[in-house]
């Protein structure tokens, strides 16, 4: 157990359908990270969240968005869903400071299934 | 931005041959290389990491080299068991703060 936790396990539902995907960081790490990864594929980064403030953008579609609230859980909300947003979607989190050296721990997934 | 590539994506090799797989990065700022394993379904996990300042690095029958003038990196897995047939990520990282750029992914497949 990592200690990030992601919360649905799994989620189905339809295209055209709004989710919402929960994450919670392990206690005290400050940077939010979420990946897509489709089936068979590698892990496509979406986004970073810092201290509640977005650091970095990947291939991340202008349907998706995410925050980062002030206790430091992190949502990756997705719209419009379509049948290729199938996918499992990860949460990662990483102490920062000094060192660059920060393990990144990543959470169970969420499996996201549109029909 | 930094750009990591990965090779071989697939990989096979016999019980206890051993097993590299290699990673070029673009971004010479880039400070800290780490490896991740995993299982079908599963979520990535740690299993090496080196910083820009070491050569080398072994735990147990894993090891990680590091040439910074080429910047290329590369898994080493001596006496390869079948628990060992997964999916491997390489990944680079600049700074602290910063994202992790991923490699596309090795499936290894150990067999028996």
């Amino acid at each position: 157990d990592s200690g990030v936790t992601q919360t649905p396990k799994h989620l189905i539902t339809a295209t055209g359908q709004r989710v919402t995907l929960r994450c919670s960081p392990r206690s005290g790490d400050l940077s939010v990270y979420w990946y897509q990864q489709s089936l068979d594929q590698g892990l496509q980064f979406l986004i970073q969240y810092y201290n509640g403030e977005e650091r970095a953008k990947g291939n991340i579609l202008e349907r998706f968005s995410a925050q980062q609230f002030p206790d430091l859980h992190s949502e990756l909300n997705l719209s419009s869903l379509e049948l290729g947003d199938s996918a499992l979607y990860f949460c990662a989190s990483s102490e920062e400071g000094v060192s660059p050296t920060y393990e990144q721990y990543f959470g169970p997934g969420t499996r996201l299934t549109v029909t | 931005g930094e750009n990591v590539e990965q090779h071989p994506s697939t990989l096979s090799v016999q019980e206890g041959d051993s097993a590299v797989i290699k990673c070029t990065y673009s971004d010479s700022a880039s400070n800290y290389f780490p490896w991740y394993k995993q299982e079908l379904g599963k979520r990535p996990q740690l299993i090496i990491d080196i910083r820009s300042n070491v050569g080398e690095k072994k735990d147990q029958r894993i090891a990680v080299t590091l040439n910074k003038t080429a910047k290329h990196f590369s898994l080493h897995i001596t006496e390869t068991q079948p628990e060992d047939s997964a999916v491997y990520f390489c990944a680079a990282r600049r700074n602290t703060g910063n994202q992790f750029y991923f490699g596309t992914g090795t499936s290894l497949t150990v067999i028996p």
